[in-house]
């Protein structure tokens, strides 16, 4: 089965909030972790990525914050904007495969 | 511009014939991959590669078939053997195999 997972399928975000999008993992042995947004009928596009050393790492309006303990990933959008709107998957890599969950698909309201 | 190409971006065939989508990258990336993405679902790994003429089984490679003679070059070939083989397939290339993925815009198959 997966190793990757979303707790959520669907996000709704009314436009200028933030959102959080939460990712699951299972293998305690990933070592780096990224999270891709895919627009529809499109290949996915990198976001931001972590590495197991760190617990958070930042971009332009997006944190990643990596939680070992529990083995938790969340994705959080500062400011969300309609061009957000996409769906986002959190991709794990172990035993040299990137693994990916199913993705949150997010809604920006206007 | 430097990235990954597939084609061709739509892909119809009958029943029970082979067919190969193309994967080219020059990204200079050792590493390349095929996933197959389900309507609502994640990316499940076909193959990958980590080097010229080398390549190895992912989770669902059954029915498939790749080749390697190129460092740039990384075809799929979907067999008459994979029973249900209608799905958006997607090719991406890394430096390595634990460093990012760039993916390129998918190859949407549909067997009639």
């Amino acid at each position: 089965g997966e190793s990757v997972g979303l707790h959520l399928p669907t996000l709704s975000v009314q436009e200028g909030d933030n959102s959080i999008i939460n990712c699951a993992y299972s293998n305690s042995a990933s070592d780096y972790f990224i999270w891709y947004k895919q627009e529809s009928g499109k290949g996915p596009q990198f976001i931001i990525d972590i590495r197991s050393n760190m617990d958070k790492r930042q971009g332009q309006r997006v944190t990643v914050l990596l939680n070992k303990t529990v083995k938790h990933l969340s994705l959080q959008i500062a400011a969300t904007q309609p061009g957000d709107s996409a769906v986002y998957f959190c991709a794990e890599n172990s035993d040299y495969k990137l693994s990916f969950g199913a993705g949150t698909t997010v809604t920006v309201r206007a | 511009d430097g990235g990954i190409t597939q084609s061709p971006k739509y892909l119809f065939r009958k029943e029970g014939q082979n067919v190969t989508l193309s994967c080219e990258q020059n990204l200079n990336h050792d590493a390349m991959y095929w996933y197959r993405q389900d309507p609502g679902q994640g990316l499940r790994l076909i193959y990958y590669s980590q080097i010229v003429n080398d390549f190895q089984k992912g989770d669902i490679a059954e029915g498939y078939s790749v080749s390697r003679e190129k460092k740039e070059s990384f075809p799929l070939t979907v067999t008459s053997a994979q029973k249900n083989p209608t799905a958006f397939y997607l090719c991406a290339s890394s430096i390595g195999l634990s460093t990012e993925a760039f993916f390129g815009q998918g190859t949407r198959l549909t067997v009639v």
